[in-house]
């Protein structure tokens, strides 16, 4: 199982929107839909920020939402904020019953 | 809340095996699978595998199969995995990682991570 494929960076102003993509194939994103995102600082564990697409956990900014389209899944942060440079991971379940991570993606607020 | 504290950093040479812990609370460790998941220095995540504390149920990702461990202690809500064979391409936090279900959907809880460093 190949790693999900993200921008290795994305970069905006305070105030602004970035999008964050994830693109899988068929056996992953494409064909369900338990996908979820995933910040983590510095040498810190990462944190859930949205599950099952679109989802977001109890406590999480409504700044960040999820989305989907065939095998591609995207995390929006709208308003951006110093506090929200970090690396981002999607992951999604997949056919084989297991998980898969992306590649990553740092985001940088200029 | 939900705690997964894992046991403390590693150093170990190439060829030997190494064993991590996670000790979970706050919520019922056979109701919820758990994941282990590695991140190299610098590099991004990467599932290991998946077990099932109920059953002892195990599925590990191909590239780990016959070198990883996964088990699990009802008593004490502590799960383990073990690597065996070390290289020193395998330095990296491990971190087990609780789905939010008795079955394979996402990660909804991480543990702190534990450093393992293979090194001559």
């Amino acid at each position: 199982q190949s790693a999900l494929t993200q921008p290795a960076s994305v970069s905006g102003s305070p105030g602004q929107s970035i999008t964050i993509s994830c693109i899988g194939t068929s056996s992953d994103i494409g064909d369900y839909d338990y996908v979820s995102w995933y910040r983590q600082y510095p040498g810190k564990a990462p944190k859930l920020m949205i599950f099952d697409v679109t989802i977001r956990p109890s406590g999480v900014s409504n700044r960040f939402s999820g989305s989907k389209s065939g095998n591609t899944a995207s995390l929006t942060i709208s308003g951006l904020q110093a506090e929200d440079e970090a690396d981002y991971y999607c992951s999604s379940y997949t056919g084989s019953n297991t998980l898969v991570f992306g590649t990553g993606t740092k985001v940088t607020v200029l | 809340q939900v705690q997964l504290v894992q046991s403390g950093a590693e150093v170990k040479k190439p060829g030997a095996s190494v064993k991590v812990s996670c000790k979970a609370s706050g919520y019922t460790f056979t109701g919820y699978y758990m994941h282990w998941v590695r991140q190299a220095p610098g590099q991004g995540l990467e599932w290991m595998g998946w077990f099932n504390p109920n059953s002892g149920a195990t599925d590990y990702a191909q590239q780990f199969q016959g070198r990883v461990t996964m088990t699990r202690d009802t008593s004490i809500s502590t799960a383990y995995m073990e690597l065996s064979r070390l290289r020193s391409d395998d330095t990296a936090v491990y971190y087990c990682a609780r789905d939010t279900a008795a079955l394979v959907q996402y990660v909804e809880n991480w543990g702190q991570g534990t450093l393992v460093t293979v090194s001559s």
